[in-house]
């Protein structure tokens, strides 16, 4: 029983294309993540969603797009891929109460490879 | 700038032995640590976390260590078994506007030997 799944786990695609990449968590956590881990193995975030609301955007480009139908579910929309979109995606999940944090949980991650 | 560091990105020691893995940080504001463990192509499992109130907290084998004047903290892992072989990350969040971002280290790759 995944607690948080992504899908699709591996997409290769070409340049200029536009790609989605879903995420959606069964374990009632309030706040949900993009991270991207880049060739350096480095892993950043990338935004961030509190019940439905962004509250994170590290400094993306706009062709990258987060999208929350609901607090279960964060999808990651990319417009005109390039070359260097090229990276591991990682959803995650976790739960804030007040001001105290709690553990995020990760999906297996979405390997995008552009063409 | 990165505010975590883990600077040995590769450690091996024997089956039985401890395994201690090192993170430094440089923001003081950051008030919640934690350590990942990932396999290839899986993500990150979370493992172990400790809060700035704390300066040790222990999970079975796992013991992470906080000392904050030298903004560092470690992993123990006593005693290490093959299965713990991985690349380990330390992440730290907390400061103003806390939004529960996790900033990552570079990872420290574990290889436990039989």
């Amino acid at each position: 029983d995944t607690a948080v799944s992504q899908t699709p786990k591996y997409l290769v695609t070409q340049m200029g294309n536009d790609k989605s990449i879903k995420c959606e968590q069964n374990l009632g956590h309030d706040t949900m993540y993009w991270y991207k881990q880049d060739s350096k193995k480095f892993l950043k975030i990338m935004f961030s969603y509190n019940n439905k609301e962004l509250i994170i955007n590290e400094t993306v480009p706009n062709r990258f797009s987060p999208k929350s139908p609901d607090k279960a579910h964060l999808n990651l929309h990319i417009n005109s891929l390039e070359l260097g979109d090229s990276a591991v995606y990682f959803c995650a999940s976790s739960l804030r109460t007040g001001t105290m944090n709690t553990e995020a949980f990760f999906g297996q991650g979405t390997r995008l490879t552009v063409v | 700038d990165q505010q975590v560091k883990q600077n040995s990105p590769s450690l091996s020691v024997q089956e039985g032995r401890i395994s201690i893995l090192n993170c430094d940080y440089t923001n003081s504001m950051f008030d919640y640590f934690l350590w990942y463990k990932k396999y290839p192509a899986e993500g990150p499992t979370f493992l172990i976390s400790i809060s700035s109130i704390k300066d040790k907290n222990e999970d079975g084998r796992f013991t992470v260590f906080l000392n904050k004047s030298a903004k560092h903290l470690s992993l123990h892992i006593v005693p290490s078994q093959p299965g713990d072989s991985a690349v380990y990350f330390c992440a730290a969040s907390g400061g103003s506007g806390n939004t529960g971002k996790l900033i990552f280290g570079q990872g420290t790759t574990l290889q436990v030997k039989p």
